[in-house]
């Protein structure tokens, strides 16, 4: 069956430009995970879904980030206002149990 | 506050010669560990967890609750090991999200 999927897959960004990014879960799980993978460096958790419910998002790093999943299914990740900081791949993945299934990540690069 | 620790960044190693892949964890609590694999232009994908104890592909890994360690082990190196990985633990207090490490990147010669 389908993967995990993550729309756009690169996106270029001015800095000050609002983005979003969409991930399409693998139907029926009920966790879904947002990391940020900077360059050279392994994936830092951002927010966790359960179902519709933002269960953890002490990852995020700054108000400028917002995650959203309203059916409990598709999740968008917000970032407004981009900085050059932001620039990374954004990997989502989803659940199960345990195991978690990637998708194939945005790289964002923001100029 | 969990930690993972990946200290080589880079192992070049030969067809054929073992490898092993150091990964060292805190946790406060019991740990789920996994490996996780990235090989060229493929996404992240699960390779081994402790609490199967199975081999996948030819590695193990055994979790040293003294050391707290996780390390990755291959007898025999071949040229399809070639990738990143990455050492990440998870628990039920931290609603089973990952903590993973820097990474270490493979290279088998041929």
């Amino acid at each position: 069956g389908a993967g995990v999927s993550q729309s756009p897959r690169y996106k270029v960004a001015k800095r000050g430009q609002d983005v979003a990014l969409r991930c399409d879960p693998i139907s029926g799980h009920v966790s879904l995970f947002w990391y940020q993978q900077a360059l050279g460096q392994g994936p830092e958790f951002l927010t966790y879904f359960q179902n519709e419910a933002q269960l953890d998002k002490s990852g995020l790093p700054s108000d400028r980030f917002f995650a959203e999943r309203p059916e409990g299914s598709v999740s968008t990740l917000k970032i407004q206002r981009t900085q050059q900081e932001d620039s990374a791949v954004y990997l989502c993945a989803s659940s199960l149990d345990e195991e978690q299934f990637f998708g194939p990540g945005t790289r964002l690069t923001v100029l | 506050a969990q930690r993972v620790t990946q200290p080589e960044k880079l192992l070049s190693v030969f067809k054929g010669a073992p490898v092993e892949l150091k990964c060292n964890y805190s946790y406060s609590g019991s740990p789920e560990l996994f490996w996780y694999v990235q090989y060229s232009r493929q996404r992240l994908q699960l390779l081994l967890r402790h609490i199967s104890r199975e081999s996948i592909k030819g590695f193990t890994a055994d979790l040293n609750k003294g050391e707290t360690s996780f390390h990755l082990k291959k007898p025999f190196a071949q040229e399809e090991d070639s990738a990143m990985y990455y050492c990440a633990l998870s628990g039920k207090a931290a609603g089973n999200k990952l903590t993973f490490g820097g990474g270490t990147r493979v290279l088998v010669k041929p």
